[in-house]
């Protein structure tokens, strides 16, 4: 089945570390994706990795992927202020007729100053 | 266009009067995708098209939800009948698509629908 989970909240403060966490379910995905929503906007491409890695580092963002695990995180360092947003994470769904991104819930990260 | 554009940004209506959402995708994408988006929901897939076919219309919730798209451009998403439950936030997306390949999909800021 198709199922991506990830917690709705996230607080922390300025210059700290913020770690957004994602579970999915879909073992054939190839890609991997964490996208970002600002106020009022549309979704923007953070950053993606493949699943034949481990890692990837992207100056402030690194992306763990633990595939035995079906366990995906962000970690954003040094965090600002306009970082708060809503992260979602998306694992591709390609095969067949199909072709579509399964999005979870969304993280609402709120940075304090 | 430069981006992915939506029209309208807001919309009003009443239960049982009939919707129709408009996106003009990036000229050139030949993927184009519907979402939704609920409080607490995520994003909701509703259909996608290749093209000018939906191969994977499996997310529309229910028949009385249809999207056209023509000449392999614009697309229009009809809500029939509108309910409170289709209050939502409808997200466009598209993309160049290269199958089995990476693709980068590129969203519209949405259509904020109310239905009173």
């Amino acid at each position: 089945g198709e199922d991506v989970e990830q917690s709705l909240f996230l607080s922390v403060r300025e210059g700290d570390s913020s770690v957004i966490n994602c579970t999915y379910t879909d073992s054939s995905s190839t890609y991997l994706y964490w996208y970002k929503q600002e106020p009022g906007a549309g979704l923007q491409l953070l950053t993606y990795i493949f699943s034949n890695m481990d890692m990837k580092q992207d100056q402030r963002l690194t992306v763990l992927l633990n595939k035995k695990d079906k366990h995906l995180s962000l970690r954003i360092a040094d965090t600002q202020t306009g970082d708060s947003a809503i992260y979602f994470c998306a694992e591709r769904n390609y095969g067949g007729a199909t072709n579509k991104l399964i999005f979870g819930t969304g993280t609402l990260l709120a940075v304090q100053p | 266009g430069a981006g992915v554009s939506q029209s309208p940004s807001n919309k009003v209506t009443e239960k049982g009067k009939d919707v129709e959402l408009r996106c003009d995708p990036i000229s050139g994408h030949t993927a184009l995708y519907w979402y939704r988006q609920s409080l607490g929901q995520g994003l909701e897939f509703l259909i996608y098209f290749q093209g000018n076919s939906a191969p994977d219309k499996s997310g529309l919730p229910s028949d009385r939800f249809s999207a056209e798209r023509t000449g392999g451009s614009v697309s229009t998403l009809t809500i029939q009948r509108t309910q409170q439950e289709d209050s939502a936030v409808y997200l466009c997306a598209s993309s160049s698509l290269r199958q089995g390949l990476n693709e980068k999909l590129f969203f519209g800021s949405g259509t904020q629908l109310s239905v009173l």
